[in-house]
């Protein structure tokens, strides 16, 4: 199985700033078939269901704000939002969808100062 | 729109079985990949299960492989879970998720729904 080492484990920052979240595969997740990076990045609010920010480590998803990036390649990747604004507080997880069993890191606390 | 929503939950003793239920709409449902994901209180995520478009293929993490069977019903546009020999390490939140195209990633998630497996 593939393990995702995600960090930090929180991290609170003011309004206006940016922020770097981290994620680590145990394998790569290169498709040498496309050269596609098989890391997606989600968002969940309190009390809400999770949402896709990013697929492919860099694609953003339809509707998500640009302040939202994706990067990285074969077995890190990181997640930078940002201006950060007060609506962004919540948990993100990245999640290798390169092979079965599917598998999230442990996610990342956001908390706005 | 796209909407998914989920039923079934509740509580159950350890051991003995539940199905959960998930009503797509707003897409052509028989197109797509469909997906159980679950969220134990205050934990992380943890992929369940995953269903290709005919239903011919299945997909599981050892932890619930031989306990967990996904099925759909693309004529009623329903996902579903069944659940036997529950424990009380498969407390969670159950959520049903699209899959977006050739990526194996949800892109849409319905709200979830509760199971407590408990005596």
């Amino acid at each position: 199985d593939i393990v995702m080492t995600q960090s930090p484990f929180s991290l609170a920052v003011s309004e206006g700033e940016m922020v770097t979240i981290n994620c680590k595969s145990s394998q790569s997740l290169l498709s040498s078939g496309n050269q596609k990076n098989y890391l997606a990045w989600y968002q969940q609010k309190p009390g809400q269901s999770p949402k896709l920010l990013i697929y492919y480590a860099s694609t953003r998803q339809s509707g998500v704000p640009d302040r939202f990036i994706g990067s990285g390649s074969g077995t890190d990747f990181t997640l930078t939002i940002s201006d950060v604004q007060a609506e962004d507080l919540a948990d993100y997880y990245c999640l290798q969808h390169y092979s079965y069993p599917l598998t999230f890191g442990s996610g990342t606390k956001l908390e706005i100062k | 729109e796209v909407q998914l929503v989920e039923s079934g939950g509740g509580l159950v003793q350890p051991g003995r079985s539940l199905k959960l239920s998930c009503a797509a709409s707003g897409f052509t449902f028989s197109n797509y990949y469909m997906a159980w994901v679950r969220q134990a209180p205050k934990k992380g995520l943890e992929w369940v299960a995953t269903i290709s478009t005919s239903g011919s293929r299945t997909y599981y993490p050892d932890s619930v492989k031989g306990r967990f069977t996904i099925s759909r019903d693309n004529a009623k546009s329903s996902l579903y879970l069944q659940m036997n020999s529950l424990k009380s390490e498969d407390t969670a939140t159950y959520y049903c998720a699209r899959i977006l195209g050739f990526t194996m990633a949800g892109d849409y998630w319905g709200q979830g729904v509760m199971v407590t497996v408990s005596s």
